[in-house]
């Protein structure tokens, strides 16, 4: 059984650029949700998706948009980076219900 | 307004020295409580699971229990290898499936 994977590890992106982050959820898990974790503070919820719709989503504006795929892999999507976005992206995939939520390594973005 | 608050934000302990860790919550409707453990740099690993009032789940040196308001993670006897940040997590009926996250507890365990 494999868990949550994601890429890249690692990203130093530019103000004003736009920047895709990749989920592989786990295997039998069809809800994923993505989190921003700023230094030193909780993880914030972003949105999740439910067989590839969107059911839910955190104070986060629409430049933060997502996808999820019939395999259940996902996005996330942010546009016209701001300095204020550096920080480690979450993803979590669950079989749903709130029940077993697997977090991935996470991907540390820095905007420069 | 917080919804979860943990406390203390920073714990030291000595090797063996027993301590605990809270959590309160002010959501209703709680569905499940959450207690993960972080690692510098990495995503939470996942602890424990609490559903109701009075519930207690044990692993290692771990154990964790809920009340109406709050939940506690103990640590018994720990050990250098417990250093990390533990943080608590809450999924309730207005959450819309998704987990509310206190800032988390970091703890060091000096040998």
């Amino acid at each position: 059984e494999t868990g949550v994977t994601q890429s890249p590890t690692h990203l130093i992106k530019t103000r004003g650029q736009q920047v895709t982050l990749r989920c592989s959820s786990q295997s039998g898990h069809n809800t994923v949700s993505w989190y921003q974790q700023a230094l030193g503070q909780g993880p914030q919820f972003i949105f999740q998706y439910y067989r590839e719709e969107e059911n839910g989503r955190g104070n986060f504006p629409p430049r933060f948009s997502g996808l999820q795929f019939p395999n259940y892999s996902s996005e996330l999507n942010v546009n016209a980076l701001e300095l204020d976005d550096s920080a480690l992206y979450l993803c979590a995939s669950s079989p749903g219900g709130g029940y077993g939520y697997t977090f991935g390594s996470g991907t540390r973005l820095t905007v420069v | 307004e917080d919804q979860v608050t943990q406390s203390p934000e920073a714990l030291r302990l000595q090797e063996g020295e027993s301590s605990s860790l809270n959590c309160s919550y002010t959501v209703s409707g709680l569905r499940g409580l959450f207690w993960y453990r972080q690692d510098p740099g990495k995503g939470p690993e996942f602890l424990f699971t609490l559903y109701s009032a009075g519930e207690e789940k044990e692993k290692e040196r771990l154990k964790a229990t809920l009340t109406k308001k709050e939940s506690f993670l103990h640590i018994t006897a720990p050990k250098p290898e417990d250093s990390a940040t533990y943080l608590c997590a809450v999924h309730y009926g207005g959450s819309q499936g998704n987990l509310i996250f206190g800032k988390g507890t970091k703890l060091s365990v000096k040998p």
